[in-house]
């Protein structure tokens, strides 16, 4: 059974600095990698996909990379801002359907 | 386009009382998916359906929620009856994968039903 892992639980940061969200998952027989970000209150948006062949992603200022051997994925946020605070998902597609991790909630402060 | 629609918003209702949770996907999408998320156990799959068929619902929880999706732009989730337990929020997502299925799948979110069980 797939299970993901992210760490940390919170991180609270002062506004421009970089930082490294983390996601490990127990079956590395992935489709491809989803990170999402969630807002208090609201749905899902999709930040960045990862097909199991590629190693890394790069929107705007988040780039996600992708070590399907060894079952780990991290998310770099450059020059943090105060809208950048929300809960972070990663979330796997194995066997069809997608497995999420519990979350990072993000603080970023001004 | 208005992107996953769900209805509705915000539920109270009483123990033993019937819900229904609506959905609408994005138009054109093959695929649409509910999740159920909660503090402890996070998010999880329910049901996903393709094509309107329901291909996996070993995500729901009791014999006492169904799904449906009667069309390609609706779908139901329904308990019956409800327990404090099922206090969650209740997600909708579809995505279009086609022939791609499952490599290139992009999942998007309805803003999600707070379901309250009293």
């Amino acid at each position: 059974k797939q299970e993901v892992t992210q760490i940390p639980a919170a991180l609270s940061v002062p506004e421009g600095e970089n930082l490294v969200l983390n996601c490990s998952f127990t079956d590395s027989a992935i489709y491809n990698l989803q990170w999402f970000r969630q807002d208090p209150g609201k749905g899902l948006t999709s930040l960045l996909l990862i097909q199991s062949s590629q190693r890394e992603q790069t929107s705007g200022r988040l780039n996600a990379s992708l070590d399907k051997s060894s079952g780990r994925s991290t998310l770099y946020i450059a020059a943090s801002q105060p809208g950048d605070s929300a809960t972070y998902l990663c979330a796997v597609k194995s066997n069809y359907k997608l497995t999420f991790g519990k979350g990072t909630l993000l603080t970023v402060n001004p | 386009d208005a992107g996953v629609i769900q209805s509705p918003r915000h539920e109270v209702t009483e123990m033993g009382q019937e819900v229904t949770l609506r959905c609408k996907p994005i138009s054109g999408h093959d695929y649409l998916f509910w999740y159920r998320q909660t503090m402890m156990r996070g998010l999880e799959l329910l049901i996903y359906f393709n094509n309107n068929v329901p291909i996996d619902d070993s995500g729901m929880p009791e014999d006492r929620f169904s799904a449906k999706m009667p069309n390609a732009s609706f779908s139901t989730l329904k308990i019956q009856p409800s327990e404090p337990r099922d206090s969650a929020v209740y997600f909708c997502a579809s995505s279009f994968a086609g022939a791609s299925w499952p490599v290139y799948n992009e999942q998007f979110f309805g803003p999600g039903t707070r379901l309250t069980v009293l």
